[in-house]
């Protein structure tokens, strides 16, 4: 069964720092990884998507992917109270067309003022 | 962008009742769909693949005859929640694909804004 493992946090950033947060997944024949950010009662909103080892930067935010160590986070610089959401860490096992996911708990993030 | 409209976003009912929810693409043909279900304080879990024209592919432990889901045109894909009970209280989304495999690049889904449904 595919697996994908968050720390469900609460993880509590103050304003301004960097948030990391860390995902794990269990099957080797995933090819395509995803970050989506849900608030509370909403849809997740696709924050980053990442394909290839090493690091994808995108304004604030910076994915980094091992695929080796099966393991993908993402880095939040300079948080926001506004960035206050959970992050759902996802996986695909298909590349070129958009599939279905494997979604992680998520990991709920706090920007503290 | 794409956009992904799903209605309602609340319902409530009371137990035995069928509740219907839809999924529409606004602005792009969606070949597929995907429908997951959201309990309180864990992730998503994909019910059901559906594909425009073809029978829906339900993952396992999803109950095929339970949770109706419909695939008539490109735009439109609707979930049908039958004699609800109260367990099946929880957040449903759908996620829709396009044909070009993404609006906005490759591997990208659009997700509604979720439908709430309360079993009473």
């Amino acid at each position: 069964q595919k697996e994908v493992e968050q720390n469900s946090g609460p993880l509590s950033v103050p304003e301004g720092a960097i948030a990391s947060l860390n995902c794990t997944y269990s099957d080797r024949g995933s090819q395509s990884f995803f970050w989506y950010r849900q608030y509370s009662g909403k849809s997740p909103e696709l924050i980053m998507s990442i394909y290839s080892n090493g690091d994808k930067e995108d304004g604030r935010f910076t994915a980094q992917l091992n695929k080796a160590s099966q393991y993908v986070s993402l880095l939040i610089r300079d948080s926001q109270p506004s960035d206050s959401a959970t992050y759902l860490c996802a996986t695909s096992d298909e590349t070129g067309t958009a599939s279905k996911l494997t979604f992680g708990t998520g990991t709920r993030l706090q920007v503290t003022l | 962008g794409a956009v992904v409209s799903q209605h309602p976003s609340r319902v409530i009912c009371k137990s035995g009742t069928s509740v219907k929810i839809e999924c529409r693409s606004l602005d792009f043909q969606a070949t597929t769909m995907f429908w997951y279900r959201q309990f309180p304080k864990q992730s998503l879990m994909l019910m059901a693949t559906s594909n425009e024209g073809s029978k829906a592919t339900y993952e396992q432990g999803v109950e095929k005859d339970k949770f109706l889901i419909n695939h008539a045109s490109l735009t439109l894909s609707t979930l049908t929640v039958t004699s609800a009970h109260p367990e099946d209280s929880s957040f449903y989304i759908c996620s829709a694909r396009d044909r070009g495999g993404g609006y906005s690049g490759a591997n990208v889904l659009t997700f509604g804004a979720g439908s709430r449904l309360t079993v009473l």
